[in-house]
């Protein structure tokens, strides 16, 4: 079945350095690709999404690009603050499942002033 | 981008009694919802998905007479959580679906004591 595999974490930066978080995925087909956010105590928010191969989606300075032949849709940002300290999830919407979610384990980053 | 709310966001109970979470889609009819679960730390565990109108579909593990779901109305779901025990004590995520995009609550915080 689809599967998606995310860094462990928690990933600690100091503000202003350069974010990887790695994602990797496995599915049938052509699955699109999302990346969410979940602040503390609230829910999950869409971070940005990509929906075929070599697209790139990007949102709040924060970009990921659909890597095809590597399964991968890694999220980068070049210069973290303090906000975005939070617990980022990806995901795989695969066809073949309906469209329902397949979300990774999570990636906790925290971002020191 | 298209809201949906949860009610309530925390909720403590005795063990032993039910509780009801709301789940709302404000501004679009949602075709589909989901009910996740989210322990400290972890990942979302989808629950169950629900379809207006029709039985809830439980995911492997789930117990349907423990975990209740009606889908009322292409806005409105509800999880009802019943003879609740400290186990049951997590982090409760719904989320609405229109035709395209899969949006999230703020999650509702339960802790049984």
């Amino acid at each position: 079945g689809d599967s998606v595999t995310q860094m462990e974490g928690p990933v600690t930066l100091s503000e202003e350095a350069f974010l990887t978080i790695n994602c990797t995925y496995t599915a049938t087909g052509y699955p699109s690709l999302f990346w969410y956010v979940q602040y503390p105590g609230e829910g999950l928010q869409l971070l940005l999404k990509a929906t075929k191969a070599d697209d790139k989606g990007s949102n709040k300075g924060f970009e990921a690009t659909y890597r095809k032949e590597t399964t991968s849709f890694h999220l980068e940002k070049g210069s973290v603050q303090v906000s975005d300290s939070a617990v980022y999830f990806c995901a795989l919407s695969g066809h073949n499942a309906g469209n329902m979610l397949t979300f990774g384990g999570g990636t906790r980053l925290m971002v020191k002033p | 981008g298209a809201v949906v709310s949860q009610h309530p966001s925390r909720v403590i109970c005795k063990s032993g009694t039910s509780v009801k979470i709301e789940c709302r889609s404000l501004d679009f009819q949602a075709t589909t919802m989901f009910w996740y679960r989210q322990f400290p730390k972890q990942s979302l565990m989808l629950m169950a998905t629900s379809n207006e109108g029709s039985k809830a579909t439980y995911e492997q593990g789930v117990e349907k007479d423990k975990f209740l779901i009606n889908h009322a109305s292409l806005t409105l779901s509800t999880l009802t959580v019943t003879s609740a025990h400290p186990e049951d004590s997590s982090f409760y995520i719904c989320s609405a679906r229109d035709r395209v995009e899969q949006f999230f609550g703020p999650g509702t915080r339960l802790t049984v004591l």
